[in-house]
């Protein structure tokens, strides 16, 4: 069936390196995806999105690029920090779905000192 | 930005008992709201779509007698979970759209279910 996944279960980074998390799509009907970053014990906060009809978004510290060719989309966290610590997990909108959220597998990030 | 709040952050029950979680937008109105769970070092599982003045959708494989959702506001929702077992432990979330952009979605802290 149609899933999200992540290729990665953990990275691990040093303090200041830049972070590149991954993630790969299946249903080429999303048009809409997004990043969370959970830490332990709480819910989902919302990180940065992108639709289909972009290949690259920025933020503060972070862009996501999506490649539909090969159905695939990266987080890229500058400058990683220490805070930067958790779960990161992509969501796809599927079209037709409302806002129903199919979430992938998650990375976890552990920056080292 | 927006505050979806759930209410309690952690529940311990005993077996055969029933537990209800509140998930409350405060700050708009949401017409639809959704219930995940999560288990440790897994990814969220959306278990239903709470609809306001109407029934829930349930996805596939989720008990909706064992799961009961009440959208009863346009700023609440409840999940109950009835005659828990120790299997149903886990850690719920949900989450609270205002409408209008797609994905524009927020989410509450979650609740940790623990059933002895």
């Amino acid at each position: 069936g149609e899933s999200v996944g992540l290729h990665l279960p953990t990275l691990s980074v040093q303090e200041g390196d830049n972070s590149i998390i991954n993630c790969a799509y299946s249903n080429s009907a999303s048009d809409y995806f997004i990043w969370y970053k959970q830490e332990s014990g709480k819910g989902p906060q919302f990180i940065i999105d992108i639709r289909s009809n972009m290949d690259k978004r920025q933020g503060q510290r972070v862009t996501v690029l999506l490649n539909k060719t090969v159905k695939h989309l990266s987080l890229q966290i500058a400058a990683t920090q220490p805070g930067d610590s958790a779960v990161y997990f992509c969501a796809e909108i599927l079209t037709g779905g409302g806002n129903k959220l199919t979430f992938g597998t998650g990375t976890q990030l552990k920056v080292e000192l | 930005g927006a505050v979806v709040s759930q209410h309690p952050s952690r529940v311990i029950c005993k077996s055969g008992t029933s537990v209800k979680i509140e998930c409350r937008s405060l700050d708009f109105q949401a017409t639809t709201m959704f219930w995940y769970r999560q288990f440790p070092k897994k990814s969220l599982m959306l278990m239903a779509t709470s609809n306001e003045g109407s029934k829930a959708t349930y996805e596939q494989g989720v008990e909706k007698d064992k799961f009961l959702i009440n959208h009863a506001s346009l700023t609440l929702s409840t999940l109950t979970v009835t005659s828990a077992h120790p299997e149903d432990s886990s850690f719920y979330i949900c989450s609270a759209g205002r409408g209008g952009r797609s994905g524009e979605l927020f989410f509450g802290e979650g609740s940790r279910l623990t059933v002895l």
